[in-house]
């Protein structure tokens, strides 16, 4: 199977703040990279397909980078709403795999 | 409006058996892929299993193989899991998510774009 290595597990930030999220994949997946975003509680939900895609209804602030096996996550500017744990997901095998996910915390 | 609904989650002891199901309204489920992805507490996401829109195409996360049986029903609407032979590391939240694996005629793969609330099965004695 394909492993999916997220960097870091978590991270501290402020309201305004550039945060980047890191995705690694253990073999190449050319753009099959997609990424979620889960609130406590809630399923999670589609941001960023085919690696740097935006997703319907997602802001303008998320974007995705990235291609073979290293991908980036984006929030250009944090806000409130943000504060939420992130997951990567590679689409290229049958045998879907995620990250281990990042949680972006209030600084 | 899509919805997807899980039920029949709950707490069975180790070695039983539960069949969750998954009703979903708002888009026209026989042309859609499906999946069940799971989360155990305070852990991330696991893919468990994968069924085509006809139900020909079937994959299976290894964690699954062999105990697990993802099945559908297109005149109903609905999405099952047969899960057999639990153990105590399948206590997880249980989500079932549509999958669009072709965006604009592009292939993108599996991609969930709509996920149900959620159903908890919990294996414990």
């Amino acid at each position: 199977d394909i492993q999916m290595t997220q960097s870091p597990s978590s991270l501290s930030a402020s309201v305004g703040d550039r945060v980047t999220i890191t995705c690694r994949a253990s073999q190449s997946i050319s753009s099959y990279l997609n990424w979620y975003q889960q609130k406590p509680g809630k399923a999670p939900k589609l941001l960023i397909y085919a690696a740097s895609s935006l997703q319907s209804g997602v802001p303008s602030r998320f974007s995705g980078s990235g291609s073979g096996t290293d991908f980036t996550l984006t929030i250009s500017s944090l806000q409130p709403e943000d504060f939420a744990t992130y997951y990567c997901q590679q689409s290229y095998s049958p045998v879907v795999t995620f990250g281990g996910g990042t949680k972006v915390e209030i600084k | 409006e899509v919805q997807l609904v899980e039920s029949g989650g709950g707490l069975v002891q180790p070695g039983g058996s539960l069949r969750l199901s998954c009703a979903a309204s708002g888009f026209t489920f026989s042309s859609y892929e499906m999946n069940w992805v799971r989360q155990a507490p305070g852990k991330g996401l696991e893919w468990v299993s994968y069924i085509s829109s006809s139900g020909s195409t079937i994959y299976y996360a290894d964690s699954v193989k062999g105990r697990f049986t993802i099945s559908r029903d297109n005149a109903k609407n609905s999405l099952y899991l047969q899960m057999n032979s639990l153990r105590a590391e399948d206590t997880a939240v249980y989500y079932c998510a549509r999958d669009i694996r072709k965006v604009r005629g592009v292939i993108i793969g599996s991609s969930f774009d709509y996920w149900g609330q959620g159903t908890l099965v919990t294996v414990s004695s």
